[in-house]
């Protein structure tokens, strides 16, 4: 079965750091884009981050650039989200997203999602 | 960066009834159109994608249309499970994609 299982979230003050940690089971995510979305409190969803299966290609949504870090290890079947300089407005349900392409991409597996809160 | 416009924000229905969802892009995203159902406390679940095309597993009574900057998803006959909100997303600019706003579905 394909699955994605995140970890890492709390609770972490304003200017604080988090590292968010997924893995794959069922599928190997070195064959995929992999990407990160968001869901504040009562919220609309958020796409975060995309990052390319050789780690050569990463993209941010604005609000995040220069804070945030995607990142992967294929080796692991892993993906990372480092998030540094965090607000209030960063709490969210975190979810690890695998995107596939079949003629367009689209995010077909997602996690279950980690929660932060910042505060 | 393209915006999407989701229409209603959200809307009540009767189970059997035929519901449409309106999603439009500011640019032409040819079929880069996805959509997403989302319930409370779980995983977003892809529906369509490619604008039209159902995604493996999903009930035949969701349906998918449009192209360039107006999209519509409908389900034909609504059904008690089918209460949650649902959002489009565009997946054509530059790795930087955007969701619109959802519609909340309610069961009348």
């Amino acid at each position: 079965e394909v699955n994605l299982v995140e970890s890492g979230g709390g609770l972490v003050q304003p200017g604080g750091s988090l590292r968010l940690s997924c893995t794959a089971s069922g599928f190997t995510i070195g064959d995929y884009w992999m990407s990160w979305v968001r869901q504040a409190p009562g919220k609309g969803l958020e796409w975060v981050a995309n990052i390319k299966q050789d780690s050569s290609e990463k993209y941010y949504v604005d609000s995040v650039k220069g804070r945030f870090i995607i990142s992967r290890d294929n080796a692991k079947n892993s993906l990372y989200l480092q998030m540094n300089s965090l607000r209030v407005d960063d709490t969210s349900v975190y979810y690890c997203v695998r995107i596939r392409y079949f003629g367009v991409p689209s995010q077909d597996v997602w996690g279950q999602g980690t929660t932060v809160t910042v505060s | 960066d393209i915006q999407m416009t989701q229409s209603p924000s959200s809307l009540s229905a009767s189970v059997g009834d035929r519901v449409t969802i309106a999603c439009r892009a500011t640019q032409n995203i040819a079929n880069y159109l996805n959509w997403y159902q989302k319930k409370p406390g779980e995983a977003p679940r892809l529906l369509i994608y490619a604008a039209s095309r159902l995604q493996s597993g999903v009930p035949s009574r969701f349906s998918g249309s449009g192209s360039g900057t107006f999209f519509t998803l409908t389900i034909s006959s609504l059904q008690p499970g089918d209460s949650a909100t649902y959002y489009c997303q565009q997946t054509i600019g530059d790795l930087v994609w955007t969701f619109g706003q959802g519609t909340k579905v309610e069961i009348q």
